[in-house]
């Protein structure tokens, strides 16, 4: 299995501060017959399911605002949140979708400082 | 708008079995996959299996082989999965999502249903 490794676990930013997660998988989810990284991004708030935020690493889902981005290839991937918003405290995670299973990172944790 | 929608909470005693539904719209049914992912307290995600809508063909993670079933009713529009010989270690939260990317298995996953709680305790 493809083990995905985020990191900081959690994170304290300011509000309009730049928040960066990270996630490094075990091995590359980039396909060169399609040129794509198989890696998305969700964001999950208590009491809810998972909300999609990037697939292909760096797609914005519909509806996404675009201080969301994300970024890498191969093994190596960022999200950035350019300017802290309160409503962005949550859970993030990374999933790989290159093979089954599926995996996930065990998800950084979002406040505010 | 394409949706997702679980059966409610459930309390089960070890060595039982649960089975819990999926009840999809706004969308072709048949066209998708659907996911089955679990998340314990507190925990992380567990991808558990993935079963063709249309087809019913449907495959697990090697964790759960011999004791989940993850079935596909095309009249109703709802998937359905049961994990029996329950321990207090399958208390979570189950989810169902779809690959969005249709008949591929290789895809994120958008929606996901609400979630459904699972108990297990004596």
């Amino acid at each position: 299995d493809i083990v995905m490794t985020q990191s900081p676990e959690s994170l304290a930013v300011s509000l309009g501060e730049r928040a960066t997660i990270r996630c490094k998988s075990s091995q590359s989810v980039f396909r060169r017959s399609d040129y794509k990284n198989y890696l998305a991004w969700y964001q999950q708030k208590p009491e809810q399911p998972p909300r999609l935020l990037m697939y292909w690493a760096s797609t914005r889902a519909s509806g996404v605002p675009d201080r969301f981005s994300g970024s890498g290839s191969g093994t190596d991937f960022t999200l950035t949140i350019s300017t802290l918003q309160a409503e962005d405290v949550a859970v993030y995670y990374c999933q790989q979708y290159y093979t089954t299973p599926q995996t996930f990172g065990q998800g950084t944790a979002l406040e505010i400082k | 708008q394409e949706q997702l929608v679980q059966s409610g909470p459930e309390a089960k005693k070890p060595g039982a079995s649960v089975k819990v539904s999926c009840k999809a719209s706004g969308y072709t049914f048949s066209s998708y996959y659907i996911n089955w992912v679990r998340q314990a307290p507190g925990q992380g995600f567990e991808w558990m299996g993935i079963i063709n809508s249309g087809s019913g063909a449907a495959t697990h993670a090697q964790n759960f082989r011999g004791r989940l079933a993850m079935t596909s009713d095309t009249s109703t529009k709802t998937v359905f999965l049961e994990l029996s010989s329950l321990t207090f270690g399958d208390t979570a939260i189950y989810y169902c999502a779809r690959g969005a990317r249709g008949l591929t298995a290789s895809a994120w996953f958008d929606p996901w249903g609400q979630g459904t709680l699972v108990t297990v305790s004596s």
